[in-house]
């Protein structure tokens, strides 16, 4: 079973200031996903990395993943409380487990104004 | 338009009921998933088909059975629903199998049982 851990598990912070959330497996993913998801919604997807040391930028945003394709960061800059939300990555499996995606636990963020 | 609608929102029921939970998507993908999140908002996939045939089941109790009637459609039944099966039930679709396309999620169904 690939297992992902997302850390911090819950972060506050004032509006203006900036954060990065990791999430960090000891299995190689063929993908990793960012999703954010509301109160009362589902998940919603923000982007995909497929390449070793990929960056890539949302606006504000800001995700990477890990060379060896193990784990992921999401950093964001000038946090507004519109960002307020629960931030889950999720990887694709290799092989037979080529066909699912596997969730970590989330990082829940709150951001005040 | 909604992408991946299910039905119902909420669903509140007694133990050892028989419910349903259906789930439709417009987008035209060929591959959708059933994922239950618990109440500390962990996400796991249930089963997941592809173009009507099932290709993921995880370790789920057999009270729970999905069917697909075509590709744009997957319904999960649960059978002697019992108090643990309270979370939220997620509905989502993607192109294909790979993972790398992403998945378009419903907007949950929250079933509580009592």
């Amino acid at each position: 079973t690939q297992l992902l851990e997302q850390s911090p598990q819950f972060l506050s912070i004032q509006e203006g200031e900036n954060l990065t959330v990791y999430c960090n497996s000891s299995s190689v993913f063929s993908s990793l996903q960012w999703y954010r998801q509301e109160p009362g919604e589902g998940p919603v997807l923000l982007v995909t990395v497929v390449t070793g040391g990929e960056v890539k930028k949302l606006k504000r945003l800001t995700f990477q993943f890990g060379d060896a394709r193990k784990d992921s960061s999401l950093h964001i800059t000038a946090a507004q409380p519109g960002d307020t939300g629960l931030y889950l990555c999720a990887g694709g499996g290799l092989g037979n487990a080529g066909n699912m995606l596997t969730f970590g636990g989330g990082t829940r963020l709150m951001v005040k104004p | 338009d909604t992408a991946v609608s299910q039905t119902p929102k909420y669903l509140v029921t007694q133990m050892g009921n028989d419910k349903s939970i259906k789930c439709e998507q417009n987008l035209g993908h060929d591959t959708m998933y059933w994922y239950k999140q618990d109440s500390k908002k962990f996400l796991k996939i249930m089963f997941s088909y592809n173009n009507k045939e099932l290709i993921i089941n995880e370790t789920v109790p057999n009270r729970f059975s999905p069917k697909s009637p075509d590709k744009a459609h997957l319904n999960l039944h649960i059978n002697s629903l019992e108090l643990g099966d309270s979370a939220v039930y997620f509905c989502a679709s993607s192109p294909e199998t790979q993972t790398q396309y992403g998945y378009t999620f419903g907007s949950g169904t929250r079933l509580t049982v009592v």
